[in-house]
């Protein structure tokens, strides 16, 4: 069951320019929605969240946005820089704790 | 600050046997969750552990089980291997039942042949 969706298993930018990534939720019992990034050969990396209640959290070159209506979130990156190529993973934290369901991935590539 | 270790790095086994996987927590995290990640796929929940009890369960069959002791280290054991077990097996340590951030261990890549 796809509950957490990326639909882009790539994306490329530019140095400096914006990357935004993009992930779709299809359940409604989620109080928290986290992004990860996973380098080669390391486990996930914990990056910025966000609660069910905000539509926007902000952590320096990253920000989340959180559209409920749509159960959609992004993650935005700006600048962009050749050290933030990784894949980056959307999750989703079932209300009560116990449960995250991750999305398939999304592998950035800055290009210098 | 210790972070979260997992051992072996690399297993390979054959279908039917069985395999031992082991964590050890960042330290003051007293909740661990375990992951499957297949090729090409995100980190499926398997179940988590919170002060030795498990505290919930992902869609694995009970051939997956798992231990966490009293200093919050933890095992996976799975019992009856199948070629579709091969993947990353993934730990990660929480603080509480409620933590939603979690810190991952680099993984065991298991091989079944």
């Amino acid at each position: 069951d796809q509950q957490v969706k990326q639909n882009s298993p790539s994306l490329s930018v530019q140095e400096g320019r914006i990357s935004i990534l993009n992930c779709d939720y299809t359940n409604s019992m989620f109080d928290y929605f986290l992004w990860y990034k996973k380098y080669p050969a390391e486990g996930p990396t914990f990056l910025i969240s966000i609660s069910s209640i905000k539509d926007k959290n902000e952590d320096g070159r990253f920000t989340v946005f959180l559209n409920k209506s749509a159960k959609h979130l992004s993650l935005h990156i700006v600048p962009s820089q050749p050290g933030d190529s990784a894949v980056y993973f959307c999750a989703a934290r079932y209300t009560g704790g116990f449960k995250t369901i991750f999305g398939a991935g999304t592998r950035l590539f800055v290009k210098a | 600050e210790t972070g979260v270790t997992q051992s072996p790095t690399h297993l390979i086994k054959t279908r039917g046997q069985q395999v031992t996987l082991r964590c050890s927590s960042q330290s003051g995290h007293n909740t661990v969750s375990w992951y499957q990640q297949a090729l090409g796929q995100g980190p499926q929940f398997i179940f988590q552990y919170y002060r030795e009890e498990e505290n919930g369960r992902g869609n694995f069959p009970p051939r997956f089980s798992g231990l966490q002791f009293p200093n919050y280290s933890s095992e996976l054991n799975v019992n009856a291997l199948e070629l579709d077990d091969s993947a990353l097996y993934l730990c990660a340590s929480s603080l509480g039942r409620g933590g939603y951030e979690q810190y991952f261990g680099p993984g065991t890549r298991l091989t079944v042949t």
